[in-house]
């Protein structure tokens, strides 16, 4: 199946500084990549729909002030997490979707810990 | 809205023992029904899936089949093994769109 990529799987990072995480499409073109937070024990939370090239989508209580989205190319979005706080941290989850088919796969994961 | 259902957790059974995780749906249309596996300190991986009314999706030993009637997408192994230990997680997409809604997640731990 399709695989996709996200960098990096940890980081942990001081309260106040800003966050990049990348999702990437390895072996096919995403039109549509979605962004998920899991907290501990709990379901995935979908916080925005990124279509490439043009603005995210967010999920109703979700800050797109603090979480920023960029989808500049079929095969990237990175969500970056601003002035990152201690509430902030959670496992973030993206996936993209097939553009001829729809089917979705998930990325591996990436932790984020704010200190 | 859409809303997904399911056991909560954790479900401790030993090895070869028999596992029902109960998921039931809340969608309008005909939404396509999703299994998803996430092993320890992994993302996401799309399990089994049914797109329409009775269809029963089944892979590594899991089934489950689209209950129209009774909204139930219920995931069933005959026989688990330590490995099957993970959450599942239950999904709905709806026919019009291609967003998940996901369950609570069903923590399963198997014991030798």
């Amino acid at each position: 199946g399709a695989v996709v990529s996200q960098h990096p799987s940890w980081v942990i990072c001081k309260s106040g500084t800003s966050v990049k995480i990348e999702c990437r499409s390895l072996d096919f073109q995403a039109t549509t990549m979605f962004w998920y937070r899991q907290f501990p024990k709990q379901s995935l939370m979908l916080m925005a729909t990124s279509n490439e090239g043009s603005k995210a989508t967010y999920e109703q209580g979700v800050e797109k002030d603090k979480f920023l989205i960029n989808h500049a190319s079929l095969t990237l979005s990175t969500l970056t997490v601003t002035s990152a706080h201690p509430e902030d941290s959670s496992f973030y989850i993206c996936s993209a979707s097939v553009t001829n088919t729809g089917e979705l796969f998930f990325g591996e994961g990436s932790r984020l810990t704010v200190l | 809205g859409n809303s997904v259902t399911q056991m909560e957790g954790p479900v401790t059974l030993s090895e070869e023992a028999f596992l029902t995780i109960n998921c039931t749906y809340t969608a309008t249309g005909y939404p396509s029904l999703f299994w998803y596996v996430q092993y320890p300190g992994e993302g996401l991986q799309l399990l089994l899936k049914a797109t329409k009314a009775d269809d029963k999706g089944s892979n590594k030993g899991f089934e489950a089949t689209y209950r129209k009637e009774t909204t139930s997408f219920h995931l069933e192994k005959g026989s688990v093994q330590v490995s099957d230990s993970a959450v599942y997680f239950c999904a709905l997409i709806r026919a019009a769109g291609n967003k998940l809604t996901f369950g609570g997640g069903t923590r399963v731990l198997v014991k030798p």
